[in-house]
């Protein structure tokens, strides 16, 4: 079975500053990855996702993620963050076997300072 | 376009009473998810419909909890009885088509179970 681990609870970073959050997944063969945003009282929001292809993956708001199989990570990076990227992030993996069946790490709540 | 739709989106009960909570996904999209998200944890599935059939409800613990999906358009994910432990953030999401391999999945803003 597939797991994700997000090794940061909280992350405080300057506006304007870089910002990447990490996760790292457990799954045996190439899986299907995700990076989602929850603002509080929200549903989630898919900001970009793996399934295939090139391994720098391109997203919403100025997101992008890199797939490295060498390390099993999935880091999400912004090169500058907006008081608005305050939320929370979640990173998943989906497995095609199991009915693409997503399972989510803990979560990494981002503050931003002004 | 729409979104998940889901209501309510906050109920406060007393335990062994019974709850439901509603979701009409986006029009179109034949898979259907309940996830529970515990306060501090991601989300984690409890059941998945293609269409009207629950292909997948391994995790759902179905001495108290039940689901429906008729017509294989709105669900309906009911508790009875509801523990204290039962208090989280339910989310409904739906995706366009499991055999298509787009995984994509779209969810609602979510019902806030408060048990007391």
């Amino acid at each position: 079975a597939q797991s994700v681990t997000q090794p940061d609870i909280h992350i405080t970073v300057s506006e304007g500053a870089s910002l990447e959050l990490r996760c790292n997944y457990s799954y045996g063969a190439t899986p299907y990855l995700f990076w989602y945003v929850q603002s509080p009282g929200q549903g989630l929001q898919l900001l970009l996702k793996y399934f295939s292809g090139d391994t720098l993956v391109q997203g919403i708001k100025g997101f992008e993620a890199e797939f490295k199989r060498s390390q099993s990570s999935f880091n999400l990076r912004k090169p500058s963050v907006h008081w608005s990227d305050a939320a929370e992030y979640f990173c998943a993996v989906g497995a095609p076997e199991y009915g693409n069946k997503l399972v989510f790490g803990a979560g990494t709540i981002l503050r931003v300072k002004s | 376009e729409a979104g998940v739709v889901q209501s309510p989106r906050y109920k406060i009960i007393e335990k062994k009473q019974p709850v439901a909570f509603w979701c009409n996904p986006i029009s179109g999209h034949n898979t259907l998810y309940w996830y529970r998200q515990n306060l501090g944890q991601g989300p984690e599935l409890l059941i998945r419909y293609e269409n009207e059939e629950a292909v997948d409800d391994s995790q759902l613990p179905k001495d108290r909890f039940s689901a429906e999906r008729l017509k294989g358009v709105d669900s309906t994910l009911k508790i009875q009885p509801a523990e204290l432990g039962d208090s989280a953030v339910y989310l409904c999401a739906s995706s366009l088509d499991q055999q298509t391999g787009n995984n994509e999945q779209f969810f609602g803003p979510g019902t806030r179970l408060t048990v007391l």
